[in-house]
Formats: structure tokens, sequence, C-alpha cells
């Protein structure tokens, strides 16, 4: 089993769609929690960290469930330039990056 | 403002060659990181420096040699290609090893071993 399980998608929605993504974690020891974004062919940049409270950035929401170990990343009002793959990751100690495989996401007009 | 440069951007190698791929931040970041990424399975820890003089393993280093003399640079070296080794390299640095850190990445080395 992966210690970081994604979908890989792809989803494709319209334009102002809402969509969803889940991740699901394997050690529960996990201190922190991020989704990265990363564009074809280009370098993963950090998109927003997860905090156990909940957290709002604009169109996206991230939110942590600890006892289910799952994070969760909503778009809403989707636009074209959001189409990308999303990237789980979590840290479990010293800076040791995790990595799911990823969610493809294509909005199309 | 560089941030984390990687060279080269492309490579192709033959079965048995050695070769480094370069990393150099200029952010004065204590933590480096570099991860291999294959199609749909993430990115993988190769190997990790907490500073210079330091390095350590990480989940998939064989293969691979890597050094860190100064802050600012950490070269990978593959030591005899395979084209196993075939992948999308990702160099990474961070402030410190803390747990809501953010990694930055460099632009990435696409690797083919022949």
């Amino acid at each position: 089993r992966k210690e970081v399980e994604q979908d890989p998608g792809p989803f494709n929605v319209p334009e102002g769609a809402t969509v969803a993504f889940n991740c699901t974690y394997s050690n529960s020891a996990s201190q922190s929690f991020f989704w990265y974004r990363q564009d074809c062919r280009k370098e993963p940049k950090l998109l927003m960290s997860v905090y156990s409270s909940g957290n709002e950035d604009g169109r996206f929401t991230a939110q942590l469930n600890r006892a289910s170990q799952y994070i969760s990343l909503l778009i809403r009002d989707s636009k074209l330039s959001d189409s990308a793959t999303y990237l789980c990751v979590v840290n479990n100690a010293g800076n040791m990056l995790t990595f799911g495989g990823g969610t493809r996401l294509m909005v199309k007009p | 403002n560089a941030g984390v440069t990687q060279t080269p951007k492309f490579q192709v190698l033959k079965t048995g060659q050695s070769m480094t791929l370069q990393c150099a931040q200029d952010m004065n970041h204590e933590y480096m990181s570099w991860y291999r990424q294959d199609p749909g399975m993430g990115l993988r820890l190769i190997h990790y420096s907490v500073g210079a003089g330091i390095t350590d393993q990480g989940e998939v280093p064989n293969g691979y040699n890597v050094s860190r003399s100064t802050t600012e640079d950490f070269p990978l070296r593959l030591l005899s290609a395979a084209p196993s080794q075939t992948s999308v390299y990702f160099c990474a640095s961070s402030y410190s090893a803390g747990a809501h850190t953010e990694a930055f990445f460099g632009q990435g080395t696409r690797l083919t071993v022949v």
C-alpha cells in the first residue's frame, strides 16, 4: 500500500464547477500536510498548507481529518488556469516529504 | 531571483556512463533534497541534506551519490547509469527541516538512459 494515495483522475470539469479531491495517508504520526500544484512538465509549487482546523485561500479550501487520515482540497468556481496535477504531500519527520501520485484536473470551457 | 537552479535540463546517457546533476540555491536554505518522478508514482526521495557536510539516504538511494560541501550546492551523481534511472529529477530546498516549511523546487532534469 502506498503511504499517500490519491485518485489519479483525470477529473474533467466545466468552467465554474466545484471539484473536490481526496487523499489518504497511512502514517498516523504524520506531522504536516500540503497540497502542491504541478503544471505539465514543470516543477511542483506549494498551493497551500493544510491545518487541522481547515483553511481557505480564495477559491481553495483544504481540510484535514486526522481520525480518518485523509486530506481534501476543494476548488470552487474552476478556471481554465486551474488545469494541472495536484499533489498531496505529507511530512512525517524532519521535512521528509512523501508525495502522492497526483490527481490530474482538466477544466474545459 | 534565481531560487533553485538545476543543470542540465535534458540529458541522454548510455548504459554504464556516469554523470553529475547539478543543483544550486541562492536562498541560504539549510535543507536540500533530490527526488525522482516517474509516471503515476509521484516524487520519491533519493537523498537529502540538512546542512553542509551532512547527507542521508531517502527512499530510493541505490545507484546515486551526493555530497554537500557548501550550503549552496547539492550535486547528484549517477555512478553507472541504467535504463531504470530514466526519470525526471527534481532538486528542492527549504529554509529548515521544520514541519510546515515550504519546499522550493528546481525546474527539473529530464534524463534518458539508453
